[in-house]
C-alpha cells in the first residue's frame, strides 16, 4: 500500500465551527506532514511529526491544532478559522525526517482536502 | 527565508516536442533538491531527489540535472505526450533542518 489517504476531500465550514481533517498511511513511514496550498502559490509547510511527536511547527496560528494518535494517522483540528484560511490542505509522509539521507525525506502526498471557510 | 523560483510559470507545447524548465534555489548550505509531478485532481508524485553537484537522474523520457554551485536544476521532457500535462514542482532543503521549501511550479500543457 503506497497511498496517503485524506478525508474529507472537500469541507465547507463557518468561522465558529469545529472540524477535523484526517490523514492515514500504511507504508510504515515515521514522518508525517501538513502543508497548506493556496491557488498559484507553493505548498507551505505547517507541521512535521516525527515518530508521532511534533517536530516542527512553522509558527502556525493556534486555530490549527495537529494531532498524531499513532504512527499511521495524522489529524488537523480546525477551530475559529478565518476566510483567508480557505486553501488546499495536503498531508504527506516520508520514511523519516531527521535521519536516513535525502532519500528518506521523499514525500508521498495525499490528494488533499479542499477547505472553504465562510 | 529560502526562495525557490521556477520558470516558466506555464508552458504549452505540441505533442512530440521536447521541453525543459528551470528551478532556482539558494546555493548556500544545500542539502537536497526534489522534483514532483502533480496532475490535476491527483496527488503530487515524486520524480527525483538529487543531492550532489552534477547529478543527473532519468526516468523514461524525463530527466533532471543539478548544479548546486550556481543554484539551479533543469527538468527535461523528451518527446512530450499529452499524459505529461501536469504541474511540475521543485523543492529544496538546506542545512540540517531538512524541511522542503517548494517553488510555485511550472504548469505544462501538451497539446495533441
Amino acid at each position: 500500500d503506497t497511498e496517503v489517504t485524506q478525508t474529507p476531500k472537500h469541507l465547507v465550514m463557518g468561522m465558529t465551527n469545529k472540524k477535523s481533517l484526517k490523514c492515514e498511511q500504511h507504508m510504515g513511514h515515521r514522518a508525517m506532514y501538513w502543508y497548506k496550498q493556496k491557488a498559484k502559490k507553493p505548498p507551505e509547510l505547517m507541521f512535521v511529526y516525527s515518530y508521532e511527536k511534533l517536530s516542527i511547527n512553522e509558527s502556525v496560528p493556534s486555530r490549527f491544532s495537529p494531532e498524531c494518535p499513532n504512527s499511521s494517522l495524522l489529524n488537523l483540528h480546525l477551530h475559529a478559522l478565518q476566510p483567508e484560511d480557505s486553501a488546499l490542505y495536503l498531508c504527506a509522509s516520508s520514511q523519516d525526517h531527521w535521519t536516513g539521507g535525502a532519500g528518506a525525506n521523499v514525500l508521498t502526498f495525499g490528494a488533499g482536502s479542499r477547505l472553504t471557510v465562510l | 527565508i529560502l526562495n525557490v523560483e521556477q520558470s516558466p510559470q506555464s508552458l504549452h507545447v505540441q505533442e512530440g516536442d521536447s521541453t525543459n524548465f528551470t528551478c532556482s534555489f539558494p546555493s548556500s548550505n544545500f542539502y537536497a533538491l526534489h522534483w514532483y509531478r502533480w496532475e490535476t485532481a491527483k496527488s503530487p508524485e515524486a520524480l527525483f531527489v538529487m543531492t550532489l553537484n552534477g547529478d543527473e537522474k532519468k526516468k523514461g523520457r524525463i530527466s533532471a540535472t543539478l548544479n548546486t554551485k550556481e543554484g539551479y536544476s533543469y527538468l527535461y521532457i523528451k518527446g512530450s505526450q499529452p499524459e505529461d500535462s501536469a504541474t511540475y514542482l521543485c523543492a529544496f532543503s538546506a542545512g540540517s533542518a531538512r524541511q522542503l521549501t517548494f517553488g510555485s511550479g511550472t504548469q505544462l500543457t501538451v497539446l495533441p
